[in-house]
């Protein structure tokens, strides 16, 4: 079945350092992706989407890009910011079955 | 436009006792999906609902059940509670129309968080 895997938490940076949080995909059909964020005491939210090879989702100096060779869609940002401190989930969904099938999260510390 | 609603924000509850979570989906938003999620075992899909019918459901026992009435609302409803069934409860919203919306993102409510004593 269609699964996502992304990488272990927790993550902990400094401020302004570089960020990659990788998430691999296996589906079947032709899936859109998805990064959610999750900030303490709230539900998720849409980061980002991209819905074809090599699309790149981008919003909040976040990026993904999806690349279908290595079913891969990674979370980047240049320069994180302690507000940046929340659980990432990668996700995809397919025409074929129809729901979101999300990673496990990874947890982000940004420190100061 | 408002958003997702879950009520109550938190609950607590005894082993053996029942609960119903309830969950406003964003206006004009037919599918309802609901999550388990737990430090453990991450975010796991319940059931999703359109248009008064579950579409979808996952391996949760039957002891999990939802409903969805005529305005999209949808309630949730654990019987028998165990202690493991504590954790945060989140209900999603969607435009959700089968085989197409495949971009259309989930819109998370901020959740209920159900502990069992």
């Amino acid at each position: 079945g269609n699964s996502v895997t992304q990488m272990e938490g927790p993550v902990t940076l400094s401020e302004e350092a570089f960020l990659t949080i990788n998430c691999t995909y296996t589906a079947t059909g032709y899936p859109s992706l998805f990064w959610y964020v999750q900030y303490p005491g709230e539900g998720l939210q849409l980061l980002l989407k991209a819905t074809k090879a090599d699309d790149k989702g981008s919003n909040k100096g976040f990026e993904a890009t999806y690349r279908k060779e290595t079913t891969s869609f990674h979370l980047e940002k240049g320069s994180v910011q302690v507000s940046d401190s929340a659980v990432y989930f990668c996700a995809l969904r397919t025409l074929r079955d129809d729901k979101i099938i999300f990673g496990k999260g990874t947890r982000l510390h940004i420190l100061p | 436009k408002a958003g997702v609603t879950q009520t109550p924000r938190y609950l607590i509850k005894t082993r053996g006792q029942q609960v119903t979570l309830s969950c406003s989906p964003i206006s004009g938003h037919r599918s309802v999906s609901w999550y388990q999620q737990t430090p453990g075992q991450g975010l796991q899909f319940l059931f999703e609902y359109f248009s008064e019918t579950q579409r979808n459901k996952g391996n949760f026992p039957g002891r999990f059940s939802g409903r969805q009435f005529s305005n999209s609302r949808s309630e949730m409803n654990v019987s028998t509670l165990e202690l493991g069934d504590s954790a945060l409860y989140l209900c999603a919203s969607s435009l959700g129309r089968r085989g197409r919306d495949l971009d259309s993102p989930l819109h998370f409510g901020n959740g209920t968080r159900l502990t069992v004593t």
